[in-house]
């Protein structure tokens, strides 16, 4: 069965990076994207982008770009964010979420989320 | 830019009941590629419908999904004690998923 499992919970000071791992098992990890979706304290739902893992093309959500990486490490069928620059209003949920073919699809496994906190 | 904006806020009802979301975009989804998810508290998020009116698998028929354009609902023909939770709908058409802001179903 469809697994993604996510790295633990972290704390970080204002102006540090945060990397979230989320390591993919139970179907062909290159054959679908990656994305990463965040959620605030008591917020909704915030898309920040994804991954091909096949070809490592990114995408992410305007709000983000230059201050978020997303990588992948094909041999461990693992994908990683990166976030920098952190600021209190970073801290939040992120889980990271398979799509399908292409970027556009539906995100129909998630992962358990991993909890981001940012304090000085 | 699309904008999904979801109503009510906040839903009151009771088990048995019929509940229906709406869920509304700011431009015509003419791909009709809009979902929707479920999450409770302390949990991921679960799809629950996608293309507008296709259930996920293992998705009770209870709940069912419209619209076209820039008008979508989701339905749930009677509420079991656990439905109680937040929806959201998400455009996936445009490369950058956009969530809507959710609509809180609670106990009346």
């Amino acid at each position: 069965q469809v697994q993604l499992v996510q790295s633990g919970a972290e704390v970080k000071k204002p102006g540090a990076s945060v990397k979230v791992s989320c390591k993919a098992s139970g179907y062909i990890f290159t054959g679908y994207y990656m994305h990463w979706v965040r959620q605030a304290p008591g917020q909704g739902l915030e898309w920040m982008g994804w991954i091909n893992p096949n070809s490592g093309v990114t995408d992410s959500a305007q709000k983000f770009q230059g201050r978020v990486t997303m990588a992948r490490d094909t041999s461990d069928s693992t994908a990683y964010m990166e976030l920098y620059g952190l600021r209190s209003d970073d801290t939040a949920v992120y889980y990271c979420a398979r799509g399908g073919y292409s970027g556009f699809d539906y995100l129909e496994y998630w992962g358990q989320g991993a909890r981001v906190t940012v304090s000085s | 830019e699309i904008v999904l904006t979801q109503s009510p806020g906040t839903l009151s009802l009771s088990p048995g009941e019929r509940a229906t979301l709406s869920c509304r975009a700011s431009q015509s989804l003419s791909s009709g590629y809009l979902a929707w998810y479920q999450q409770k508290p302390g949990q991921a998020p679960r799809l629950l419908i996608y293309g507008a009116s296709s259930r996920a698998t293992g998705i009770p028929d209870r709940f069912s999904g419209s619209g076209s354009g820039t008008d979508f609902t989701l339905s749930i023909s009677r509420l079991e004690p656990e439905d109680f939770a937040v929806y959201y709908c998400q455009h996936y058409g445009s490369s950058r998923g956009t969530f809507g802001h959710g609509t809180k179903v609670e106990i009346k």
